[in-house]
């Protein structure tokens, strides 16, 4: 079956633009997290989706936000953006919770 | 939040020495999982560990789980370049009603042939 799918790959914005990234879970998951990946801070939790309803937030400022459609697919939207905010994006999907989480390739966001 | 601490941070190994990474909580564990990432790729699920004392092995791989579920190791048997990457352990932290999966900071492997 086919993995987990996050659009773009590669992204380039520039301060105090917004940027939207895609995520579309392994058909039959119903739960999306999205993480932040940072030399520095490692894997960072962002939020988690189930069913549409966001489930838990991790410690990110209000510029992060995230969505989730009926089809499980998920977006998750930055304002603002700061230079501190390049890092790769890692969506991950999973059948629900305490079992593994398959990941995306990510997308790579460049703020300059 | 949920702590967890994992080293080293780096080992560099020559080819067919043995690797271990370790993970550390202060509090007593649901489960633990172990992914490995590829330079320039995503995550991968490796393994997950439930029970007190769990032992499981694939392959050239040892997993460990603490007696008190307060600790993980993931040993490598005569690494290969094929190991190269970083190895997280994650675990899994129930609160109300949500659950979170946290990420230790990652041993990055150098394997020298």
């Amino acid at each position: 079956k086919a993995g987990v799918t996050q659009t773009p790959r590669y992204l380039i914005k520039t301060r105090g633009q917004q940027v939207t990234l895609s995520c579309s879970p392994i058909s039959g998951h119903r739960s999306v997290s999205w993480y932040q990946q940072t030399p520095g801070q490692g894997l960072q939790f962002l939020f988690e989706y189930f069913s549409e309803t966001q489930r838990n937030k991790g410690n990110f400022p209000g510029r992060f936000s995230g969505r989730q459609f009926s089809n499980s697919r998920s977006e998750m939207n930055v304002s603002t953006l700061e230079l501190g905010d390049s890092a790769l994006y890692l969506c991950a999907s999973s059948f629900g919770q305490g079992v593994e989480a398959f990941f995306g390739q990510g997308t790579r966001l460049t703020v300059v | 939040g949920q702590q967890v601490m994992q080293i080293p941070q780096y080992q560099h190994v020559q080819e067919g020495e043995d690797f271990t990474t370790y993970c550390n909580s202060s509090t007593t564990l649901s489960n633990i999982q172990w992914y490995k990432q590829r330079p320039g790729g995503h995550p991968v699920f490796l393994i997950q560990l439930v029970k007190s004392g769990e032992v499981k092995k694939q392959k050239r791989l040892t997993f460990q789980f603490g007696e008190a579920k307060k600790n993980s190791s993931l040993h490598i048997t005569a690494t290969q370049t094929t190991d190269v990457g970083t190895y997280f352990c994650a675990v899994g932290v129930w609160g109300a009603g949500s659950y979170q999966l946290t990420f230790g900071k990652g041993t990055k492997l150098s394997v020298i042939p």
